[in-house]
């Protein structure tokens, strides 16, 4: 049971390039998340999806796009990179069992550091 | 929207000695709290979660929060601090989502140093 995976770990980009993160959890979870961490700023939202075959945008949704592959993979794609997107990027994974009731806590992958040049 | 703050960035304790680390929380309706702990070049991971019943929560790692109604608080507390115990702490609250459904709301997070 590897949980929720990322890849790559590293990432070194020139401004306009683009790129996909990918993110897999082996958990059967049902909601996605992709965050991204700066210093003093905490983690933030950028986009999720609630169940397969649906995604919503979070707090800083611009400059990205994601798609839910299937159940178990979420990816991120930055379609053309600027420097303001230089961070640390988890993905993390939630069980919805319990229903409204209830809240289960998230499951984070490693991360990804990207390096917008 | 739900929120949380976290006032300190940094929390400086002697190994042995008790910890804490504040949050403040501010919610619409009951609140979904949670504590989650970052160690260096690692995702994050789950601590403990207050959804209802007991106001102190037990976690990993011997952490506990107490939940506090009146003064909407959800502040960490481990009553001996290792080394160990340094990392990065944040303080979450569940959201409504847009479309339905619920997300998860992080503070900024408190740096916390267990010195020797």
């Amino acid at each position: 049971n590897a949980g929720v995976t990322q890849t790559p770990k590293f990432q070194v980009l020139k401004t306009g390039q683009s790129m996909t993160l990918q993110c897999a959890q082996d958990m059967n979870h049902n909601s996605m998340y992709w965050y991204r961490q700066d210093p003093g700023m905490g983690l933030r939202l950028i986009y999720y999806s609630a169940s397969e075959g649906t995604t919503d945008k979070g707090e800083v949704p611009n400059g990205y796009n994601v798609s839910r592959l299937n159940k178990r993979e979420f990816s991120l794609r930055l379609e053309s990179a600027a420097p303001s997107q230089t961070s640390v990027y988890f993905c993390a994974s939630r069980d919805l069992a319990g229903g409204s009731s209830s809240y289960n806590e998230q499951f984070f992958g490693p991360g990804t550091r990207l390096t917008v040049l | 929207a739900q929120s949380v703050a976290q006032p300190e960035d940094q929390v400086n304790v002697a190994e042995g000695n008790p910890l804490t680390v504040k949050c403040t929380y501010s919610v619409s309706g009951n609140p979904y709290l949670f504590w989650y702990v970052q160690y260096p070049n690692r995702g994050l991971q789950f601590l403990l979660k207050y959804i209802t019943g007991d106001n102190l929560v037990k976690g990993s790692y011997g952490f506990e929060a107490e939940f506090n109604k009146s003064q909407t608080s959800f502040h960490l507390k481990k009553p001996s601090a290792l080394v160990s115990d340094s990392a990065l702490y944040f303080c979450a609250v569940r959201d409504m989502a847009q479309t339905g459904g619920f997300k998860t709301i992080f503070g900024a997070g408190t740096r916390l140093f267990v010195k020797a």
